[in-house]
């Protein structure tokens, strides 16, 4: 069954970055695009931007765009979000997700999220 | 960026109700609106795709609706596990966007 294993908790100091994995798993990575989705505490659901794991091409949402850079390994069928200059409103769950659907339109598999607190 | 607009933010219902939340886009998105199921602590379900497609697995007491800026998710009888959030997401533009979400809890 596809699975999407996402690496553990961290905490931050302002300023500094994080890199948080998504290893997938049960189907064909390159076949498909990872998305990156963000919730701070009592939030609404923020997209981040994806990936496609068969060329390296990315597109990024304009909120995090210059901070945030997504990147995969073919051959440990893994991708990977980095979110640098990070400040206290950066406290979140960060999520990976499959897009599938027609046209690569939705995220059918979501990995189980992985909190990044930033405190000083 | 394309603003999605939920309402109600949160409702209360009893088990067996019907249960309607609206989605509204700030622009016309077609068909590309996707619904998600999300209870505490854990991630995102997708429920719905294409406005109003049920994803394999969903039960049928779920259905979607609509087209242009103005979309709907209908529970026709709400059960003990229903109670969550919901969200909205739009995919027509390169920028995605997901609504504020609607809270049902138990009346």
């Amino acid at each position: 069954q596809v699975q999407l294993v996402q690496s553990g908790a961290e905490m931050k100091k302002p300023g500094a970055s994080v890199k948080v994995s998504c290893k997938a798993s049960g189907y064909t990575f390159t076949n498909y695009l990872i998305h990156w989705v963000r919730q701070a505490p009592g939030q609404r659901l923020e997209w981040m931007g994806w990936i496609s794991a068969a060329n390296g091409n990315t597109k990024y949402s304009q909120k995090f765009q210059g901070r945030v850079t997504i990147t995969r390994d073919t051959s440990a069928t893994t991708a990977y979000m980095e979110l640098s200059s990070l400040r206290s409103e950066d406290t979140a769950v960060f999520y990976c997700a499959r897009a599938s659907c027609s046209g690569d339109s939705c995220l059918d598999n979501w990995g189980q999220g992985t909190l990044v607190t930033v405190s000083s | 960026d394309i603003q999605m607009t939920q309402s109600p933010s949160s409702l209360s219902a009893s088990v067996g109700d019907r249960v309607t939340i609206t989605c509204r886009a700030s622009q016309s998105i077609s068909s590309y609106l996707n619904w998600y199921q999300q209870k505490s602590g854990k991630a995102p379900k997708l429920l719905i795709f294409a406005a109003s497609i049920l994803q394999s697995g969903v039960p049928s007491r779920f259905s979607g609706s609509g087209s242009g800026t103005d979309f709907t998710l209908t529970i026709s009888s709400l059960q003990p596990e229903d109670f969550a959030t919901y969200y909205c997401q739009q995919s027509y533009s390169t920028l995605w966007t997901f609504g504020q979400g609607t809270k049902v809890e138990i009346k």
